[in-house]
């Protein structure tokens, strides 16, 4: 069981919008602005899409956005591609205190119809 | 550009010891942490283990304490992660990251390394 509940799937046509939900707890995502996002492609490394909850390293699209609300945190893909569809994980950092440190959430895949 | 290349992937029994290593490239290796991240053969990541700059500082998931080290050769540009007492469980993809600022999150990603405990 992941810290981090994510929906196990969602899917959209292309240029649709699809939002990716992540909730953690007070102790997490409702602490501190840490949330970052991952896409994984098959057989492939984890990809940073999204830092600090709404930043977006250099080079990812701009159809990727981040977002928060208490202890869930979200990520909004908007106008889907083919090439989007993959696999999304949210990260917390979890503080030093409670000795968890960071968390995962158990990931969500992405279909593009 | 960055690089990060993890070896020492095995099949493995269990009890048995690894010892994965992961060469850094592209960056200034000395002056960031780094962290371990595993993924299940069909499942999602899991958080491992990380290193301050220094490697004076090192953290652990729960599910490894006790049994894993985590270290770092600056002057060699790589980093480690000693497997003693494995289990089944343990059975994995390793992945090497980068961290952009210790466990806040992970900037750069290996392509991993598979090891296999199995008897």
């Amino acid at each position: 069981q992941s810290a981090l509940t994510q929906p196990a799937s969602v899917s959209g046509s292309p240029g649709q919008s699809i939002t990716i939900s992540c909730t953690g707890t007070s102790s997490d995502v409702g602490s501190y602005n840490l949330v970052s996002w991952y896409q994984q492609h098959p057989g492939k490394a984890p990809k940073l899409m999204i830092y600090e909850v709404i930043r977006r390293p250099s080079g990812v699209s701009n159809r990727f956005s981040g977002s928060k609300s208490g202890n869930t945190a979200s990520l909004t893909i908007s106008g889907i591609q083919a090439e989007d569809a993959a696999d999304y994980y949210c990260c917390s950092y979890a503080g030093r205190s409670t000795f968890t440190y960071v968390v995962f959430g158990g990931g969500t895949k992405l279909t593009v119809l | 550009e960055v690089q990060l290349l993890e070896s020492g992937g095995d099949l493995v029994q269990p009890g048995g010891s690894l010892r994965l290593s992961c060469a850094a490239s592209g960056f200034a290796f000395s002056s960031n942490a780094m962290s371990w991240v595993r993924q299940a053969p069909g499942k999602g990541l899991e958080w491992v283990s990380a290193a301050s700059p220094g490697g004076g500082t090192t953290y652990y998931a729960d599910s490894v304490k006790g049994r894993f080290t985590i270290s770092r050769d600056n002057s060699k540009n790589t980093l480690f992660l000693q497997m003693n007492s494995l289990r089944a469980e343990d059975t994995a993809v390793y992945y090497c990251a980068k961290d952009e600022e210790m466990l806040y999150y992970f900037d750069y990603w290996g392509q991993g390394t598979l090891v296999s405990v199995s008897s």
